[in-house]
C-alpha cells in the first residue's frame, strides 16, 4: 500500500512563503496525481490544489503545487504567509488499485 | 450550492453495527461519485470507500473491506455507510465527501460536517 509521508509541523512567520512536502512511497505524483487540502480547527477540510499544481476557482494564487518526479515527493507553497492559513494540509493521492490515500497532516503555524 | 449532511453517528459497543446517512442537495445526486472519509478527532483523514455515481462500481480501504457497506438512494438523494463488526479504532468523525471534476483532475470539492462514531464498552 501506498504512503504519503509529510513533516508533522511547519512554522513561519507572516508574510514569509513556507513550503510543506508530501512523500511517496511508491509508485509516482506522475501517474497518480497529488491534491492538497487545508482543513482549519472545527472546520471540514476544503481543496486547495488538484492535479498537481491547478488551482479551484477561489483559492488564492498565494497557494502553489509541484512535483518532483526524481525524489517522488510533492509540495505545497504557500507564500505571503497570513494569519487565517494556519491551519492542517493534507496531500492526497491513489494507488495503483485507485484507492485514495491521505498524507498524515502539516500543521502550519503562523507565528 | 451543495450540501452534504451526515447523520446516524452513536456510541455502540466493541462488535455492534451502525448505519451512516448522507442526504445530499445542491447538485444532480446521480452524476456524481460519493466518498466516505474518516478522521480521529485531532489526527489524519483516512478515506474509507466511495461508491459511482452508476451505483455499482465501488472501492473500500483494506481497514474496512469486509465490514463496511457502501450504498446510494439515488431517488432519495442519500448515500450510506453501513458499519458491522465495529472496533474500537473505527472510532472517528466520518465526512461525506463528493468527488469533483476539473481540468482532468478528480478531488472533492465538497465536504459534510461529519457525524461521530463512537465504539466503546
Amino acid at each position: 500500500n501506498v504512503i504519503l509521508t509529510q513533516p508533522h509541523s511547519v512554522s513561519e512567520s507572516p508574510g514569509k512563503t513556507v513550503t510543506i512536502s508530501c512523500t511517496r512511497s511508491s509508485g509516482s505524483f506522475a501517474s497518480n496525481s497529488v491534491q492538497w487540502y487545508q482543513q482549519r480547527p472545527g472546520s471540514s477540510p476544503t481543496i486547495m490544489i488538484f492535479e498537481n499544481h491547478q488551482r479551484p476557482s477561489g483559492v488564492p494564487d498565494r497557494f502553489s503545487g509541484s512535483i518532483d518526479t526524481s525524489s517522488n515527493s510533492a509540495s505545497l507553497t504557500v507564500s505571503g504567509l497570513r494569519t487565517e492559513d494556519e491551519a492542517d494540509y493534507f496531500c492526497q493521492s491513489y494507488d495503483d488499485d485507485n484507492l485514495w490515500v491521505f498524507g498524515g497532516g502539516t500543521k502550519l503555524t503562523v507565528l | 450550492e451543495v450540501h452534504l449532511v451526515e447523520s446516524g453517528g452513536d456510541v455502540v459497543q466493541p462488535g455492534g453495527s451502525l448505519r451512516l446517512s448522507c442526504a445530499a442537495s445542491g447538485f444532480t445526486f446521480n452524476e456524481y461519485t460519493l466518498h466516505w472519509v474518516r478522521q480521529v478527532p485531532g489526527k489524519g483523514l483516512e478515506w474509507i470507500s466511495l461508491l459511482a455515481w452508476d451505483g455499482h462500481t465501488t472501492y473500500y480501504a483494506d481497514s474496512v473491506q469486509g465490514r463496511f457497506t457502501i450504498s446510494r438512494d439515488n431517488s432519495r438523494n442519500s448515500l450510506f455507510l453501513e458499519m458491522n463488526n465495529l472496533r474500537a479504532e473505527d472510532t472517528a468523525l466520518y465526512y461525506c465527501a463528493k468527488e469533483g471534476q476539473d481540468y482532468g483532475g478528480i478531488y472533492f470539492d465538497s465536504w459534510g460536517q461529519g457525524t461521530l462514531v463512537t465504539v466503546s464498552s
